[in-house]
């Protein structure tokens, strides 16, 4: 059975560095087509992909976050970490982690099928 | 960047009637399209995936269907537990965008 789940600080002053971290079971980060995720949701607005992390350490980004957002595993420890830079109070949202799960080989077709509980971040002096 | 816009924003049925939601991809991303459903209060849960196959544990009556450019999401026959907001997905170029989500109320 695979779980996800988030954990970091709950409240953020502005151009403060929030650093998330995803703690996860029931995979390992090291199995090829394996990756992690993280996507965030501002309350009452939509889900926006921020970055993801494959098992080979490939990277991706979200290009309108991509300076100020950093991921990174720890294999042994089941972990990705998150760190976005420069906080804003447009940035406060629920971050959710989740374990993408790649469907087809030759294409790499994907989706994030198991997602954590989210934790919410407030960005406020 | 690849934009999905989601059609109509607000729907509003009954129990038992057919759902149908719709998702455009402001260009071609084959069949790499996934619809998730948002309860209130709840993390967002995979319900089609590859455009229309549905992971284990996902009832029957949610089905999915399209390629290309149009995607479509079909309950076809809502339960008082569809409430929710639903959105779509995709991965092109290995960036991944969501549409702005449908909100469906059953009455």
């Amino acid at each position: 059975q695979i779980t996800v789940k988030e954990s970091g600080p709950t409240l953020v002053k502005p151009t403060q560095t929030l650093t998330l971290t995803c703690t996860f079971s029931g995979f390992s980060l090291s199995t090829s087509g394996v990756g992690v995720g993280w996507i965030r949701q501002p309350p009452g607005k939509a889900l926006e992909w921020l970055a993801l992390i494959y098992w080979d350490g490939d990277k991706r980004y979200s290009p309108s976050l991509k300076n100020r957002l950093s991921i990174t595993k720890d294999t042994s420890k089941n972990q990705v970490v998150l760190t976005v830079t420069n906080m804003d109070p447009v940035d406060t949202a629920t971050y959710y982690c989740a374990h993408r799960q790649r469907y087809n080989l030759f294409t790499s077709d994907d989706a994030f099928d198991i997602w954590g509980q989210g934790t919410m971040v407030t960005v406020s002096s | 960047e690849i934009v999905l816009t989601q059609s109509p924003a607000t729907l509003s049925l009954s129990p038992g009637e057919r759902a149908t939601l719709s998702c455009r991809a402001s260009q071609s991303v084959s069949r790499s399209l996934a619809w998730y459903q948002q309860r209130p209060g709840q993390a967002p849960r995979l319900l089609i995936y590859c455009a229309s196959y549905r992971p284990t544990g996902i009832p029957a009556r949610f089905s999915g269907s399209g390629s290309g450019t149009d995607f479509t999401l079909t309950i076809s026959s809502l339960e008082p537990e569809d409430s929710a907001v639903y959105y779509c997905q995709q991965r092109s170029n290995w960036r991944y965008t969501f549409g702005q989500g449908t909100k469906l109320e059953i009455k």
